[in-house]
């Protein structure tokens, strides 16, 4: 199994504090990405990093910001945590290259109250 | 960016095989089709990728028609082991700059009963 880890791996936290969750990897794969998943919807893509500092956008980034000052560590930020954004977090690597193979990491699961 | 279509369930039984669909009717000249299992509880797990006829591993085999419009998921005698939520994803290869959305689309829940 690829090499990565995300912390804390279950949290419960109240309305309006800041929460941040961080993925760790030791392949030294260049992307990294944040997903969030909750029932109906499948997988959605929050943000995702090309490298360090290099970030941008995904298909539900509001609420959420991100930064990536090394290789291998992308950190996810809930600036003021919403009951909407209680849900499971998967963090996901994959190297350059002509394929798309991600690794996802084991999942945080985020209860805002 | 191609968006896929997927039945959202199946159920099988042990040792069929079992075909699962996804339409990408959008697709574009620079994606690849890539299916993902899920267990609960586990992030995806790649099984496989291709661009186009037909590619096999261990695990699968993913069929892509000429127009590429479509493809299928091919899994050989299911077991109960095998029962998952399978993704289709759509897109371009990586290979260098930004990535742009990525989407997972919601899956497909194989149920496989003895």
């Amino acid at each position: 199994d690829a090499g990565i880890t995300q912390s804390p791996r279950h949290k419960v936290t109240e309305t309006g504090t800041p929460v941040t969750l961080r993925c760790h990897q030791t392949e030294n794969h260049r992307y990294m990405y944040w997903y969030r998943q909750d029932p109906g919807h499948g997988l959605r893509l929050i943000h995702y990093s090309y490298g360090v500092k290099d970030t941008d956008k995904g298909e539900v980034s509001d609420g959420y910001s991100v930064s990536r000052s090394k290789t291998e560590d992308f950190l996810l930020t809930l600036e003021s945590a919403t009951s909407s954004q209680t849900s499971v977090y998967f963090c996901a690597i994959s190297g350059t290259g002509p394929f798309y193979e991600q690794y996802f990491g084991p999942g945080t699961r985020l209860t805002v109250t | 960016l191609a968006k896929t279509t997927q039945p959202i369930s199946m159920d099988s039984y042990e040792g069929q095989e079992v075909n699962i669909t996804c339409s990408h009717n959008n697709i574009a000249t620079n994606d690849y089709i890539t299916w993902y299992q899920q267990f609960p509880s586990q992030g995806p797990r790649f099984i496989i990728q291709g661009y186009k006829t037909k590619v096999t591993n261990e695990v699968a085999s993913l069929f892509i028609p000429a127009d590429r419009k479509s493809s299928t998921l091919s899994l050989p005698r299911v077991s109960l082991s095998d029962t998952a939520v399978y993704y289709c994803l759509v897109g371009e290869a990586n290979y260098g700059g930004s990535q742009g959305n990525l989407i997972f689309g919601k899956g497909t829940k194989l149920s496989v009963k003895p």
